[in-house]
């Protein structure tokens, strides 16, 4: 089955900068690429997500980066302010329910 | 529409005991998944299904039994609770397009923070 893993899994940036978050799969079928934000004690709610035939996509201050080829992917936030302080989970998806795994989260957060 | 709900927020079990987490969606969604996530990890699928009448297992399906009578519910039954199962489980539902912005974007419900001592 499919492998994700994700990297950092704690990351501290200074408001205003720039913070990235990576991750790679295993399975090659694997063709959608979720990104989720977790606050505390909340539900996961999906902020971006990237199909396998884009090799970018962006929205507002956040963008998604995809090689097929390396079989990884990384988040993008751009002008980072406190409430993106959150834990955010990449996910892969495969399979005729396009079910997710998911990789084990980052916790941002944004030093004012 | 209320999106996902599911019952009880919280709750405390007893090694041996039995219940059941209740999930329902008024989205129409046909796909439904139930996650575990534990502390300081990621989300673990234990079943999905892609309709009513269809169920399968997901990576840590042992110790859990699902049904899928109705499109709306999706309920999750824990037999012989132990502690292992000690998790915040999370139900999920989705309807899959050809394209556009949400390809399968998984709507989330509010999770059932479980104990088991």
């Amino acid at each position: 089955g499919e492998n994700v893993e994700q990297h950092p899994s704690t990351l501290s940036v200074q408001e205003g900068d720039s913070a990235v978050i990576k991750c790679t799969y295993s399975d090659s079928a694997s063709n959608y690429f979720p990104w989720y934000k977790q606050e505390l004690g909340k539900r996961p709610q999906l902020i971006i997500d990237i199909r396998s035939n884009v090799g970018e996509k962006k929205d507002q201050r956040i963008a998604v980066t995809l090689n097929k080829t390396a079989k990884h992917f990384s988040l993008h936030i751009t002008e980072t302010q406190p409430e993106d302080s959150a834990v955010y989970f990449c996910a892969a998806s495969e399979g005729s329910a396009r079910q997710l795994t998911f990789g084990s989260g980052t916790q941002l957060t944004v030093l004012p | 529409n209320a999106g996902v709900t599911q019952t009880p927020k919280f709750r405390i079990l007893k090694i041996g005991q039995s219940m059941t987490l209740q999930c329902t969606q008024d989205m129409n969604h046909n796909y439904m998944y139930w996650y575990r996530q534990d502390p300081g990890m990621g989300l673990k699928l234990i079943y999905y299904s892609v309709g009513a009448g269809i169920t399968d297992k997901g990576e840590v399906p042992n110790g859990y039994n699902v049904s899928r009578s109705t499109t709306e519910d999706f309920p999750l039954r824990l037999e012989l609770a132990a502690p292992s199962q000690t998790s915040v489980y999370f139900c999920a539902s989705s309807y899959p397009t050809s394209g556009g912005r949400s390809y399968n974007e998984q709507f989330f419900g509010p999770g059932t923070r479980l104990t088991v001592l």
